[in-house]
């Protein structure tokens, strides 16, 4: 079956654009990753839903970050006024449900460049 | 601040041998226990997971957990290049959040 996708795959925006990055989940998966990793550096979480519902959103950098999951499939994150230090390969993960101690699905990333 | 330990490598293991890569954590509720490999420019994928303490075997996956020394580690008899990526430690942190290492990287050289 079709794993999780994501895309723009690569993404380079001049600083102060605003970035959309969209993730598609493996279809009925509850649960609904963000995650930003560095180079070199393991994922860091940026925010989880559930189902619709944000159940946390304290990864996010700032305020300039904000993300969407209305239906409970389909989730956009926006990066608004992108900064340099906003660099970085984001990625989404899916999982059945919404205990961890199921795996995470994870989709091929969005490398945001900002220059 | 929750956090796991992995020696960053790179490790450096001939083809053949057996590759040890080890993680330490701090919070001591954890219950479950992930390593993915991570190949460059790739997304991470699962390798194994284990929740009780001891040993759980995958082919030529061991992995290993004791809660009370707070580590966790896995094992890779019989290296194959193939096998040369990073490897990252998960562990689980509330209900549903994981908390990574950075990895290890590790070169199984021919």
């Amino acid at each position: 079956g079709a794993g999780v996708s994501q895309s723009p795959r690569y993404k380079v925006a001049k600083r102060g654009q605003d970035v959309a990055l969209r993730c598609d989940p493996i279809s009925g998966h509850v649960s609904l990753f963000w995650y930003q990793q560095a180079l070199g550096q393991g994922p860091e979480f940026l925010t989880y839903f559930q189902n619709e519902a944000q159940l946390d959103k304290s990864g996010l950098p700032s305020d300039r970050f904000f993300a969407e999951r209305p239906e409970g499939s389909v989730s956009t994150l926006k990066i608004q006024r992108t900064q340099q230090e906003d660099s970085a390969v984001y990625l989404c993960a899916s999982s059945p449900t919404g205990h961890n101690s199921y795996e995470q699905y994870f989709g091929p990333g969005t490398r945001l460049t900002v220059t | 601040q929750k956090e796991v330990e992995q020696n960053s490598g790179p490790l450096s293991v001939p083809e053949g041998a057996i590759a040890s890569l080890n993680c330490t954590y701090s919070d001591r509720v954890s219950q479950s226990f992930f390593w993915y490999r991570q190949y460059s420019g790739k997304s991470p994928e699962l390798i194994m997971s284990i929740y009780s303490n001891g040993d759980k075997e995958d082919g030529r996956f061991t992995a290993q957990l004791n809660k009370a020394s707070q580590y966790v580690s896995l094992l890779i008899r019989d290296s194959q290049p193939s096998d040369s990526a990073t490897y990252l430690c998960a562990v689980s942190h509330s209900n549903y959040q994981l908390i990574w290492g950075a990895g290890t990287k590790l070169i199984i050289k021919p």
